[in-house]
C-alpha cells in the first residue's frame, strides 16, 4: 500500500514569517494530495489540495506544491498568523486515502 | 451542508467491555470511512464502505473490531473486548465518489475513547 512520509514533525516560527511542510509518497498511482489543518480537539479540515496533473496551487496565503517525478509535495504558508497554529497532515489518496503522520506548526506572536 | 455527525463523543471504558460509535455521513456520500487517530499520530484507515459494501477493510483488527452499514447510510464501528491500546478517537468521514470536488473526504468531529 500507499506510504506517506511528513516532515518535519514540528515547527516552530515567528508570526509573520514562512512555514513549509514537505511529504513524501510511494506510490505513483497516486492522483490526489490533500492537506488537513487539526485544531486541538476538533475534526481535520481541508485547507487546499492538489490533483497530480498540477504542480502548484495557490489560495491566498497557501500554496501546495507537487512533484510528481521525485513523488513528493509541499504545504506553503507565508506571512504566518497565531491562529495558523495546529496540525497540519498530508495525505496521498487513489481510492484511499494515507496520511501522514503530522505537523505541528506553532506560530510565535 | 450538514456536515458528518457522530456519537458519542467521548466514551470511558474499562479493559474488556464494548462500545459502539454511530456515524450518519453527510447526506448523499456514498463512501464512508472509518478511522483511528491516535494522539499524536495521523489518522490510520480502518475500513471503507462504498454504500452498504466494503472495499477495505485490511487494517481492522477482525478479532476485535466489526463495522457495518447496513442500509448505505448510517454506520456503527464495534470494539469487543476493548483493550488499553484501542485508547484513541475514532474519526468518521464521507465523501461523493468521482473526480472534481467529490474527492474531497469531510471528517465528523470524532469519538473519543478512553480505555482504562
Amino acid at each position: 500500500g500507499e506510504n506517506v512520509e511528513q516532515h518535519p514533525s514540528t515547527l516552530s516560527v515567528q508570526e509573520g514569517d514562512s512555514a513549509v511542510i514537505k511529504c513524501t509518497y510511494s506510490d505513483s498511482a497516486s492522483n490526489y494530495f490533500p492537506w488537513y489543518k487539526q485544531e486541538l480537539g476538533k475534526r481535520p479540515q481541508l485547507i487546499i489540495d492538489i490533483r497530480s496533473n498540477v504542480g502548484e496551487k495557490k489560495d491566498q496565503r497557501i500554496a501546495v506544491t507537487l512533484n510528481k517525478t521525485a513523488k513528493h509535495f509541499s504545504l506553503h504558508i507565508t506571512e504566518t498568523q497565531p491562529e495558523d497554529s495546529a496540525v497540519y497532515f498530508c495525505a496521498a489518496s487513489i481510492v484511499q486515502f494515507y496520511f501522514g503522520t503530522g505537523t505541528s506548526l506553532t506560530v510565535i506572536p | 451542508e450538514a456536515g458528518v455527525a457522530q456519537s458519542p463523543r467521548y466514551k470511558i471504558i474499562e479493559k474488556r467491555q464494548s462500545v459502539a460509535f454511530w456515524c450518519n455521513p453527510i447526506s448523499g456520500h456514498a463512501t464512508l470511512y472509518w478511522y483511528q487517530q491516535i494522539l499524536g499520530q495521523g489518522p490510520k484507515l480502518l475500513i471503507q464502505f462504498q454504500n452498504n459494501g466494503v472495499v477495505d477493510d485490511s487494517q481492522l483488527p477482525k478479532d476485535r473490531f466489526s463495522a457495518e452499514r447496513l442500509k448505505g447510510v448510517d454506520s456503527t464501528l464495534k470494539i469487543q473486548p476493548a483493550k488499553l491500546e484501542d485508547s484513541a478517537v475514532y474519526l468518521c468521514a464521507s465523501r461523493i465518489p468521482g473526480r472534481g470536488s467529490g474527492n474531497t473526504i469531510y471528517f465528523g468531529e470524532g469519538s473519543w475513547l478512553t480505555v482504562v
